[in-house]
């Protein structure tokens, strides 16, 4: 019982850079997003998904992109690493009911230099 | 607009009992959940209220006012391990979570 799995853990990007955070859930979850957390702040959400096919920009969407081409997978690009894009990232995952919490990954710590 | 408050910081000692605000502001209010995120980790769901009241589960209980816009998390019989960060977290009316900034509570011996 995995849960949902993020990779990787850990990741330097060089500015301008491009890379895709990995995310998959395995409890048949229709609802997926995607978070960033920054100190100080609450998880801002950048890009959301309410089933298979169907994506949608959250908060702070601006330079990242989403796909949803399965219910399992949701992948977290970034089109050109800045350094503000330095932050913790976490992917999420619920049944989409209005009491269903979020389950989230263990988080990826990315460093954009 | 969409706000959550809640204090920074917050020390307790092992054994005892300690209470953690939340104030929100949130339009088309339909929920509030409360999760624990040890530093380093991913956030786990503790509680969730919609309705007036508390709701209790172990040493852990949430209580919600909606005319207020107030909640609390009050944790007894304080262990070591409940050092961490609580995040209170509101729902609007189009499913939409308001993370708040999270408390980090220090539980020391």
């Amino acid at each position: 019982n995995a849960g949902v799995t993020q990779t990787p853990k850990f990741q330097v990007l060089k500015t301008g850079q491009s890379m895709t955070l990995q995310c998959a859930q395995d409890m048949n979850h229709e609802y997926m997003s995607w978070y960033r957390q920054d100190p100080g702040m609450g998880l801002r959400l950048i890009h959301y998904s309410v089933g298979a096919g169907i994506t949608d920009q959250g908060e702070v969407p601006n330079g990242y992109n989403v796909s949803r081409s399965t219910t399992e997978d949701f992948p977290l690009r970034l089109l050109s690493a800045a350094p503000s894009q330095t932050s913790v990232y976490f992917c999420a995952s619920s049944y989409g009911e209005y009491n269903s919490p979020l389950h989230f990954g263990n988080g990826t710590r990315l460093t954009v230099t | 607009g969409q706000n959550i408050d809640q204090p920074t910081e917050m020390t307790a000692t092992e054994g005892a009992i300690v209470q953690i605000n939340c104030t929100y502001q949130t339009s088309g209010f339909n929920g509030l959940f409360w999760y624990q995120q040890h530093a380093g980790e991913a956030p786990t769901f503790l509680s969730y209220n919609v309705l007036d009241g508390l709701e209790e589960k172990g040493r852990f209980s949430s209580f919600l006012s909606r005319s207020k816009g107030y909640s609390y998390l009050l944790l007894k019989e304080l262990q070591m391990k409940d050092s961490a960060s609580y995040l209170c977290v509101s729902r609007d009316s189009s499913y939409k979570l308001i993370f708040g900034s999270g408390t980090r509570l220090l539980v020391r011996p």
